[in-house]
């Protein structure tokens, strides 16, 4: 079984606060994705890698970098968290045509 | 950005009773993906579609892809209350965005089945 681990179910921070997510998989895909998730607005994508130290725009990037050093790995930096950036934050690999998540960031920003 | 418009939004229902929920989009898919999602847990993939017209069962559940390949709907027989939670429907729209995983979600259906 594909394994993608989130390194916190939950987080509370301070406004101005730099967040990192942490995000590992053990299954060797190449591309790697962070999406937010809220109410009413589904998943939408941040950022995303297909390979070592390659990064794409998603929808969103705003306020959000990405580091990915390592190909199981795949870091999300909040430079200065503010409080529209609470939300549920999900990691996922993908292959062929499906996208494999971890189980989910909870975070609060205060 | 592409637009994947779910509809019921929510959906409150009694064991047994049967359910569609549909998924709409102005854009032709590459594929498409059903996914459940629970509380507290990431979303998990239950079946991709390719092909126009095509049509995929899992147990209760019912898959269908629309000829056009511009719509999906999800079908479940005699609803369970294991079957609550957030269903999803995802698409990728060019064969690049399938290349890189790169799906676009709607919003959802939120289900609910009482006992």
């Amino acid at each position: 079984d594909v394994k993608v681990t989130q390194s916190s179910r939950y987080l509370v921070k301070r406004t101005g606060e730099k967040v990192f997510l942490e995000c590992v998989q053990d299954m060797d895909h190449e591309n790697m994705f962070w999406y937010r998730q809220d109410p009413g607005l589904g998943l939408r994508l941040i950022y995303f890698s297909y390979d070592v130290k390659m990064k794409e725009k998603g929808d969103i990037p705003e306020g959000y970098s990405v580091s990915r050093e390592k190909k199981e790995r795949f870091s999300l930096i909040l430079e200065s968290a503010s409080t529209n950036q609470t939300s549920m934050y999900l990691c996922a690999t993908g292959r062929g045509t499906e996208a494999f998540f971890g189980q989910g960031t909870r975070l609060t920003v205060v | 950005t592409q637009l994947l418009e779910q509809s019921p939004q929510f959906l409150s229902i009694q064991e047994g009773e049967n359910l569609t929920v549909y998924c709409n989009s102005s854009s032709v898919f590459s594929s498409l993906q059903w996914y459940r999602q629970e509380p507290g847990e990431g979303p998990v993939l239950l079946v991709t579609v390719v092909t126009g017209g095509e049509v995929k069962k899992l147990k209760r559940l019912t898959f269908q892809f629309g000829d056009a390949r511009k719509d999906s709907s999800l079908h479940i027989t005699a609803a369970q209350p294991g079957d609550t939670g957030l269903y999803l429907c995802a698409g990728a729209f060019s064969p690049q965005d399938w290349d890189f995983n790169k799906f676009y979600f709607g919003s959802g259906t939120k289900l609910n089945v009482k006992p």
